[in-house]
């Protein structure tokens, strides 16, 4: 069974760091992008970052860039999310998706975890 | 960036009744090389990930009841939900993956009338 499965969330302050994880399962790992899209108490959807198959191509919304860095490692099926200087406005929770080839939707989900970042 | 607006922000209809969700990009996520829209709908549930329902804005990802269709091509789309059923309660997501950053509509929230 697919699965992806998020940890490494918690309560931190600005201005400091957190690194999320992404653990995958029950598909080769290597061949799929993976994506951060995290989403605010009662808020919608927000796409933060994505990660070609093989780790060569990086994407990232304005919002984080400079800040955020996704990385991943097929040798551990692990994908990460390294966030710097965090401000109050990251807080939300941060999903894990994956998908189907290239430009395509997100066809599995994990179950997210939540970065609050309040001092 | 390419910027998705959903409408209305929240609707209500009555069970067995029919539910239409419209979502609008502005560009285009139409890619004239393969004639495809790079346009998804994804349905989410409180407390749980969103869960993909329609992609290529008209193809129903497997597993999903057909009462849930997409249209549209462009710059305009349509989800319908041909007959409201009380587990369609939740909120519906447009994206789209034609550029990056990749970008989500605002969300329409769907109720029981």
């Amino acid at each position: 069974q697919e699965q992806l499965v998020e940890s490494g969330g918690g309560v931190v302050q600005p201005g400091r760091s957190l690194r999320l994880s992404c653990a995958a399962s029950g598909f080769t790992f290597s061949t799929y992008g993976i994506h951060w899209v995290r989403q605010a108490p009662g808020k919608g959807l927000e796409w933060v970052a994505g990660i070609s198959y093989d780790g060569s191509n990086k994407y990232y919304a304005d919002s984080v860039k400079g800040r955020f860095t996704i990385s991943r490692d097929n040798s551990k099926n692990t994908l990460y999310l390294q966030m710097n200087s965090l401000r109050p406005e990251d807080t939300a929770v941060y999903f894990c998706a994956k998908d189907s080839s290239g430009y395509s939707p997100f066809e599995l989900w994990g179950r997210g975890t939540l970065v609050t970042v309040s001092s | 960036d390419i910027v998705m607006t959903q409408s209305p922000d929240s609707l209500a209809v009555s069970l067995g009744e029919r539910a239409t969700i419209n979502c609008k990009s502005s560009p285009s996520v139409l890619y004239s090389s393969n004639n495809r829209n790079y346009l998804a709908w994804y349905q989410q549930k409180p407390g749980q990930p969103p869960k993909l329902l329609i992609y290529w804005a008209s193809t129903r990802e497997s597993g999903v009841p057909d009462r849930f269709s997409g249209s549209g091509s462009g710059t305009d789309f349509t989800l319908t939900i041909s007959s409201l059923q009380a587990e369609d309660v939740a909120v519906y997501y447009c994206q789209q993956y034609y550029s990056f950053p990749y970008t989500f509509g605002q969300g329409t929230k769907l109720e029981i009338k």
